[in-house]
């Protein structure tokens, strides 16, 4: 079982350039997830998406958009890079989104982004 | 709004040492979970705990959930350098609020 691939692992862009950071799981989860994680700041929740087919903002979406493509992937995109984007993004997936079945979430190993 | 407090920030320890961190909620929550973060490595899910004053072990480590649902604590007995990651409570809010809200995590070192 692959759990929570992310791709690419590593990614240095210049100010202005966009790209997508994959996602996919192959666990049949229903729930799927963007965070950022920043020095001291934890993990800040950009988008997510509760079932295949819909899609909602996080505590901090701007600057980002979000395509759930099917139940099994989600991808990020950044249409006009800035610096304070350079950060360490992790996709997860869990069983549900709400509620007692929702279980823990699985993490894919993250995306070292900078953006110079 | 809602939040999760973690203490302490960081902790340094001597291995074979015991080790606590703290989280603390604003409000009442439905459940909270735990994670480990090894350095360089992402979040890897531990636990959840979901009743009143639950208490669940996993070899060395033990998690409390406190009686009035805000507040859990993980213990680690007799740290070994194995231990040394990042440990993160995230808690789920109750009633309509179900939002999951993370602490920002304490580091733990352990000194051989």
């Amino acid at each position: 079982n692959a759990g929570v691939t992310q791709t690419p692992k590593f990614q240095v862009l210049k100010t202005g350039q966009s790209m997508t950071l994959q996602c996919a799981q192959d666990m049949n989860h229903n729930s799927m997830y963007w965070y950022r994680q920043d020095p001291g700041m934890g993990l800040r929740l950009i988008y997510y998406s509760a079932s295949e087919g819909t899609t909602d903002k996080g505590e901090v979406p701007n600057g980002y958009n979000v395509s759930r493509l099917n139940k099994r992937e989600f991808s990020l995109r950044l249409e006009s890079a800035a610096p304070s984007q350079t950060s360490v993004y992790f996709c997860a997936s869990s069983e549900s989104r709400q509620g007692f079945r929702a279980g823990g979430y699985t993490f894919g190993s993250g995306t070292r982004l900078t953006v110079v | 709004g809602q939040q999760v407090m973690q203490i302490p920030q960081y902790q340094h320890v001597q291995e074979g040492e015991d080790f606590t961190t703290y989280c603390n909620s604003s409000t009442t929550l439905s459940n909270i979970q735990w994670y480990k973060q090894r350095p360089g490595g992402h979040p890897v899910f531990l636990i959840q705990l979901v009743k009143s004053g639950e208490v669940k072990k996993q070899k060395r480590l033990t998690f409390q959930f406190g009686e009035a649902k805000k507040n859990s604590s993980l213990h680690i007995t007799a740290t070994q350098t194995t231990d040394v990651g990042t440990y993160f409570c995230a808690g789920r809010g109750a009633g309509n609020n179900r939002k999951l809200i993370w602490g920002l995590g304490t580091s733990l070192a352990v000194n051989p």
